[in-house]
């Protein structure tokens, strides 16, 4: 079952430019997206969301897009800081259903000074 | 801020013994959730909980796993048999309403000897 996929297991992004993290989906159904970063030994952090009547939703370093048409979102995070090295997941839900999230399988973001 | 807590944050147990791990979910909340990350895997649904019954289970929630709410502020998720494939970083988390406010808790590691 693959219907959320980040394909990218890993990134390395030097301190202060942008961070570009990737998610496919294929459930047509999925209505809303979140991402989430999660450190070790924690469990996963809201960072940021966005419904599927959007294209962009911003929150200060952090925005994510959404291409309904293509099945793709994405979460910018500009300028990278090395706090934000962690496991990013994007995660997706239908509205209607029982609100579970269904997670990619996480795209790891180390940021080099 | 509020918070998710999961006791024990380990637990080792033998093959075939039951296992009792407990979520105290935020106090308003109103839908509780198990989701579990076997290592290197990404992050499961297990079940959802309202209203004091099961909303939605996935296929890994089979009859060896049940979800209790015994006292109005606890959330336990019981294994009767363990299998050494029960190992896993297990995760509850909590909402209100919004899946923005979806919290999950710091998860409890079960390995399964």
């Amino acid at each position: 079952d693959q219907q959320v996929k980040q394909n990218s297991p890993s990134l390395s992004v030097q301190e202060g430019r942008i961070s570009i993290l990737n998610c496919d989906y294929t459930n047509s159904m999925f209505d809303y997206f979140l991402w989430y970063k999660k450190y070790p030994a924690e469990g996963p952090t809201f960072l940021i969301s966005i419904s599927s009547i959007k294209d962009k939703n911003e929150d200060g370093r952090f925005t994510v897009f959404l291409n309904k048409s293509a099945k793709h979102l994405s979460l910018h995070i500009v300028p990278s800081q090395p706090g934000d090295s962690a496991v990013y997941f994007c995660a997706a839900n239908i509205i209607q259903g029982a609100q579970k999230l269904v997670f990619g399988q996480g795209t790891r973001l180390t940021i080099n000074p | 801020e509020p918070e998710v807590t999961q006791t024990p944050s380990h637990q080792v147990t033998q093959m075939g013994q039951e296992v009792i791990l407990r979520c105290v979910p935020i106090s308003n909340h109103l839908y509780f959730y198990w989701y579990r990350q076997i290592l290197g895997q990404k992050v499961e649904f297990l079940v959802s909980f309202y209203n004091n019954e099961i909303s939605e289970k996935s296929e890994i929630f089979d009859d060896q796993f049940s979800v209790e709410r015994p006292d109005g502020s606890n959330f336990t998720l019981k294994i009767r048999s363990t299998k050494l494939e029960d190992s896993a970083m297990y995760f509850c988390a909590s909402m209100s309403r919004g899946l923005d406010g979806y919290t999950f808790g710091s998860g409890t590691r079960l390995t399964v000897v």
